[in-house]
């Protein structure tokens, strides 16, 4: 069964400063994994997906890499920013199905002004 | 373009009353999913539809959890009768289908129904 660990569960930083956000995964072979952004009281949105070829991918200040083998993956922030906050999940297709993803407990990040 | 619509968007009950969650999915969109996220969790798949046919419903407790996508497009949550435990956040998502074996699509997700059983 896959499971899916992200530390740390909180974080708290100043503003423009760069942070990286951890991501680890028990069964190494997966299809893609995600990386979600949640804001309070609002629905997931899809950041990045990452596919098990690629090694990395990159959206304005954000960059997402994967080791497969080592059952890892970072998303990293550059110049974070107060509007950065909220709690970061990265989720990968449980094993056997592509369509099921499993999730971490997501990474609550706060950007102090 | 309207994004995934849920309703209500809070729901206070008593333990032992009946629920339902309702969820509009995506124009276009053929696979829905509902998902319960327990406070400081990530959100565990509840049911999976492609179109009207539940493909994947194992997590989902069916002594008290029921589900239907009655014509493919809209979907209703009941739970009958809640407990204490069923609090949480039920989220529905949607997806386009997945044109290749392996492949995972983008779901789109509703903003949720928090529930809380007193």
């Amino acid at each position: 069964k896959q499971e899916v660990t992200q530390i740390p569960a909180a974080l708290s930083v100043p503003e423009g400063e760069n942070l990286v956000l951890n991501c680890s995964f028990t069964d190494s072979a997966i299809y893609n994994l995600q990386w979600f952004r949640q804001d309070p009281g609002k629905g997931l949105t899809s950041l990045l997906l990452i596919q098990s070829s690629q090694r990395e991918q990159t959206s304005g200040r954000l960059n997402a890499s994967l080791d497969k083998s080592s059952g890892r993956s970072t998303l990293y922030i550059a110049a974070s920013q107060p509007g950065d906050s909220a709690t970061y999940l990265c989720a990968v297709p449980s094993s056997g199905s592509a369509r099921q993803l499993t999730f971490g407990s997501g990474t609550q990040l706060t950007v102090l002004p | 373009e309207a994004g995934v619509v849920q309703s209500p968007r809070y729901k206070i009950i008593e333990k032992k009353q009946p629920v339902a969650f309702w969820c509009n999915p995506i124009s276009g969109h053929n696979t829905l999913y509902w998902y319960r996220q327990n406070l400081g969790q990530g959100p565990e798949l509840l049911i999976r539809y492609e179109n009207e046919e539940a493909v994947d419903d194992s997590q989902l407790p069916k002594d008290r959890f029921s589900a239907e996508r009655l014509k493919g497009v809209d979907s209703t949550l009941k739970i009958q009768p809640a407990e204490l435990g069923d609090s949480a956040v039920y989220l529905c998502a949607s997806s386009l289908e997945v044109p290749r074996a392996g492949d995972t699509d983008t779901q789109y997700f509703g903003p949720g129904t928090r529930l809380t059983v007193l």
